[in-house]
């Protein structure tokens, strides 16, 4: 079956360092592949998709991700960690001909003044 | 605007009891979605639909039931409370043709709990 795996559950970094959050997608043709924002108490807010060309992709609140078909791979990233980029981050894909979204299951991110 | 609205945002449902959450979108999109969310779990999809008058069961079906009478409402129907229905449950919708995916957008959220 298709996934979508995040293998950090927790992750931790000093406001101003910077971010790599990873996001690995089991094989399949055509992903449609997203990243998601939820502070607490809140639903999901897009920070960024892809779905084809420029592997490089551009985001809302400095975000940034890359696609990497040969590592299966889009792993999401930001220069600069601010206090307020403090939540949990879902990386999902829309699976073609199944009409589904599959989620990961999160990593939740912590931000150290 | 609107987008995705989910009602209620908290409820308290006793072991046994039946309910429903309503969920409402105003952008004309033809897929819904209702998702759970469990601490460390992710988002497990319990049902979806395509359209109108079409349904179709996600991962975690079990305990509940959906209808898509219009495009605009996509309820979903706990008949028989459990403990295990404990969560928060999140209603999405996106705009797809053919098969291509698109983005998903998603209402605040319902809390659940059983007692």
């Amino acid at each position: 079956a298709q996934s979508v795996t995040q293998p950090d559950i927790h992750i931790t970094v000093s406001e101003g360092a910077s971010l790599e959050l990873r996001c690995n997608y089991s094989y399949g043709a055509t992903p449609y592949l997203f990243w998601y924002v939820q502070s607490p108490g809140q639903g999901l807010q897009l920070l960024l998709k892809y779905f084809s060309g420029d592997t490089l992709v551009q985001g809302i609140k400095g975000f940034e991700a890359e696609f990497k078909r040969s590592q299966s791979s889009f792993n999401l990233r930001k220069p600069s960690v601010h206090w307020s980029d403090a939540a949990e981050y879902f990386c999902a894909r829309f699976t073609s001909g199944t009409y589904k979204y599959i989620f990961g299951t999160g990593t939740r991110l912590k931000v150290l003044a | 605007n609107a987008g995705v609205t989910q009602t209620p945002k908290f409820r308290i449902l006793k072991i046994g009891q039946s309910m429903t959450l309503q969920c409402t979108q105003d952008m004309n999109h033809n897929y819904m979605y209702w998702y759970r969310q469990d601490p460390g779990m992710g988002l497990k999809l319990i049902y979806y639909s395509v359209g109108a008058g079409i349904t179709d069961k996600g991962e975690v079906p079990n305990g509940y039931n959906v209808s898509r009478s219009t495009t605009e409402d996509f309820p979903l129907r706990l008949e028989l409370a459990a403990p295990s229905q404990t969560s928060v449950y999140f209603c999405a919708s996106s705009y797809s043709q053919g098969n291509s995916g698109n983005t998903i957008y998603f209402g605040e959220g319902s809390w659940l709990t059983v007692v």
